[in-house]
């Protein structure tokens, strides 16, 4: 079975700070890796995904992650942060594609505060 | 290009009574999903969807059912609502690895 663990509820930051949201993971085949975003009274917008390749990702609004295999992590950063970015945080695992549904293990979630 | 939509948006429930949860995708994807959403707890999977046809229990599907209509449709029963049943429900659709969120209906029982 797959679980996902954001060691971090809540994240405080001054706005052009960096920031990094912690993910790690467990699972017994390989994975893809997500990270979805939550603004306040909306649904869940995916942010950047990890399927395979280039272990770095990034998405348009500058956040990026890293797989790393050995540490089980895909941990999100952003060097400077924007007021704008105010938002939860989900991690996601899944396995491989390969059955008809892509069944979605989602952490708990990273509240990012950002402060001016 | 809608997306996904869900209706109602709120709704207010006594103990024991039933109501439909509506999610319809307009992607012409096959898999469809309901999730519940309780702070601090992420989303977790009541049942799914995996073609036209097809539903499946996911994490959390005691008290609920599911139907799925046709390609488009797929709706969330609660049969007799329970207080524990007040959370925020998501509707998602997905083709291979990405799925679509809808804006999710806002549900509390009393």
């Amino acid at each position: 079975a797959q679980s996902v663990t954001q060691l971090d509820s809540q994240v405080p930051v001054f706005e052009e700070a960096p920031v990094e949201l912690r993910c790690n993971y467990s699972s017994s085949v390989s994975v893809y890796l997500f990270w979805y975003v939550q603004y306040p009274n909306q649904g869940l917008q995916l942010l950047l995904k990890y399927l395979s390749g280039s272990t770095l990702v990034k998405s348009i609004n500058g956040f990026e992650a890293e797989f790393n295999k050995s540490q089980t992590s895909f941990h999100l950063r952003k060097p400077s942060v924007h007021i704008s970015d105010t938002a939860e945080y989900f991690c996601a695992v899944s396995d491989i594609w390969g059955s008809s549904a892509s069944k979605i293990i989602f952490g708990s979630g990273t509240r990012l505060s950002i402060r001016p | 290009n809608a997306g996904v939509t869900q209706t109602p948006k709120f709704q207010v429930l006594k103990t024991g009574q039933s109501m439909t949860l509506q999610c319809a995708q307009d992607m012409n994807h096959n898999s469809m999903y309901w999730y519940r959403q309780d702070p601090g707890m992420g989303l977790r999977l009541i049942y799914y969807s995996a073609s036209e046809g097809t539903t499946d229990k996911g994490e959390v599907p005691n008290g609920y059912n599911v139907s799925r209509l046709n390609k488009r449709e797929f709706s969330l029963r609660l049969e007799s609502a329970a207080p524990s049943q007040t959370s925020v429900y998501f509707c998602a659709s997905s083709e291979q690895s990405e799925q679509y969120f809808g804006p999710g209906t806002r549900l509390t029982v009393t």
